[in-house]
């Protein structure tokens, strides 16, 4: 079964908009939540990564909110770029115990 | 720099034939693992090493070996007995700092492979 949950599977924005991908997690004994950003014919790289203890976290453009009632939490990009076109995963973990969502291809046009 | 080296990039066999990954670090992290990945499916977990010599399955390990003689390397192999094996290929390694392990997985840059 699928232990994270992510959404929209493709989004289109305008440069300066600010696309959202949402996921959502069922196991609540998850304690870490990375971003990953992937370039096409490239592995996945962290962009961001929160810890259930707070609600939100900033790194530049890049916002992650986090519901743990909700065992939700989002990726906001501000002021996307054309070279933010690339695919988004979220994940949750514990330990070695790392699910990942399935994936979010994002487009950012001119 | 460190990093993590998988190779060959791109590989194409025939169906029925035995094929090997390479996966080599030099970040001395300990913890390593392979992810295959799927349009539209994420990554999904193959097997995992936490130490030299010990390695576990993860959720679809059926059809795939491995093997960890040296902390910088962990191979795959993608036996005949995987039923659908063309994919992309994701070999990571569990970041440490101050000797221990974050959440974060640093990943090489994959190897694709199709099966004729």
């Amino acid at each position: 079964q699928q232990q994270v949950k992510q959404s929209p599977q493709s989004l289109i924005v305008q440069k300066g908009g600010i696309p959202i991908i949402n996921c959502a997690y069922e196991n609540t004994a998850f304690d870490y939540f990375p971003w990953y950003q992937q370039f096409p014919g490239k592995g996945p790289a962290l962009l961001i990564a929160i810890r259930p203890d707070v609600s939100e976290k900033k790194e530049g453009r890049f916002t992650i909110s986090f519901n743990k009632s909700a065992k939700q939490f989002s990726l906001h990009i501000m002021d996307s770029q054309p070279g933010d076109s690339a695919t988004y995963f979220c994940a949750a973990s514990k330990g070695n115990d790392m699910r990942f969502g399935a994936g979010t291809r994002l487009t950012v046009k001119p | 720099d460190g990093g993590i080296t998988q190779s060959p990039k791109y590989l194409f066999r025939k169906e029925g034939q035995n094929v090997t990954l390479s996966c080599e670090q030099n970040l001395n992290h300990d913890a390593m693992y392979w992810y295959r990945q799927d349009p539209g499916q994420g990554l999904r977990l193959i097997y995992y090493s936490q130490i030299v010599n010990d390695f576990q399955k993860g959720d679809i390990a059926e059809g795939y070996s491995v093997s960890r003689e040296k902390k910088e390397s962990f191979p795959l192999t993608v036996t005949s007995a995987q039923k659908n094996p063309t994919a992309f290929y994701l070999c990571a390694s569990k970041v440490q700092r101050g000797g221990q392990n974050t959440g974060e997985l640093f990943f090489g840059e994959g190897s694709r492979l199709t099966v004729l």
